[in-house]
């Protein structure tokens, strides 16, 4: 499985924008770019993903190097409901996400 | 449609007891996952179901952990003998299975083994 590098944690004051970097120097060309999060005693929840390109939803915006080794999810302005685990994840789709251990994000009033 | 549901959402059981976990994911959803989460750790894949066929176990699931999905909807996880390692957070989520394959999870099944 591809693996991807992510720092443990992160802080973020409310109101900002929030930057999540993660590695991935071993992608595949067929290899999505996935993001997930999970908040404090829930499921995981599907936030981004994207291939090659840049792509923007209603929740963030996933930018991708053009390199495809590295990518940052970016929360344009972190709330307190947002602190959670961001887990980066690749898969080419057909196979099951293998999650690591993502990034705690600490949101500050 | 209501999402992944899961039940029970809490489970304690006494070690060597025989445990069972449903998961009824979104009805339009072919591909349905588990995945066991403990604290701390990311969720780690245990198995997952294209249909009713079961196409993928991980090494972590022993022999004691069996999963189901017998008519291509609904499945369950049984787990006999519980042992205490296996106190975790069991996830079950489901897909569509195309593209990115985007999954949706449920909020989860809380074992505590005694």
């Amino acid at each position: 499985d591809a693996k991807t590098t992510q720092p443990n944690s992160m802080e973020s004051n409310e109101e900002e924008p929030v930057h999540l970097p993660c590695n991935h120097s071993t992608i595949s060309g067929t290899d999505y770019i996935h993001w997930y999060r999970q908040l404090p005693s829930q499921g995981p929840e599907y936030v981004i993903h994207g291939l090659t390109s840049n792509v923007n939803n209603r929740m963030a915006s996933l930018a991708i190097a053009e390199d495809r080794k590295s990518s940052t999810l970016i929360l344009h302005r972190a709330t307190l409901r947002d602190a959670a685990v961001y887990y980066c994840i690749l898969g080419p789709g057909n196979t099951p996400l293998v999650f690591g251990k993502g990034t705690r994000l600490s949101v500050i009033a | 449609d209501t999402g992944v549901s899961q039940d029970p959402r809490h489970k304690i059981t006494k070690r060597g007891q025989n445990v069972t976990f449903r998961c009824d994911p979104i009805s339009e959803h072919n591909r349905l996952y588990w995945y066991r989460q403990t604290l701390g750790q990311g969720p780690e894949f245990l198995t997952y179901f294209q249909n009713e066929a079961q196409l993928e176990k991980s090494r972590l699931l022993s022999d004691r952990f069996s999963a189901e999905r017998p008519k291509g909807s609904f499945s369950t996880l049984e787990i006999q003998r519980t042992e205490q390692g296996d106190s975790a957070m069991y996830l079950c989520a489901s897909s569509q299975g195309s593209g990115a394959n985007v999954l949706t999870f449920g909020a989860g099944s809380r074992l505590t083994v005694l």
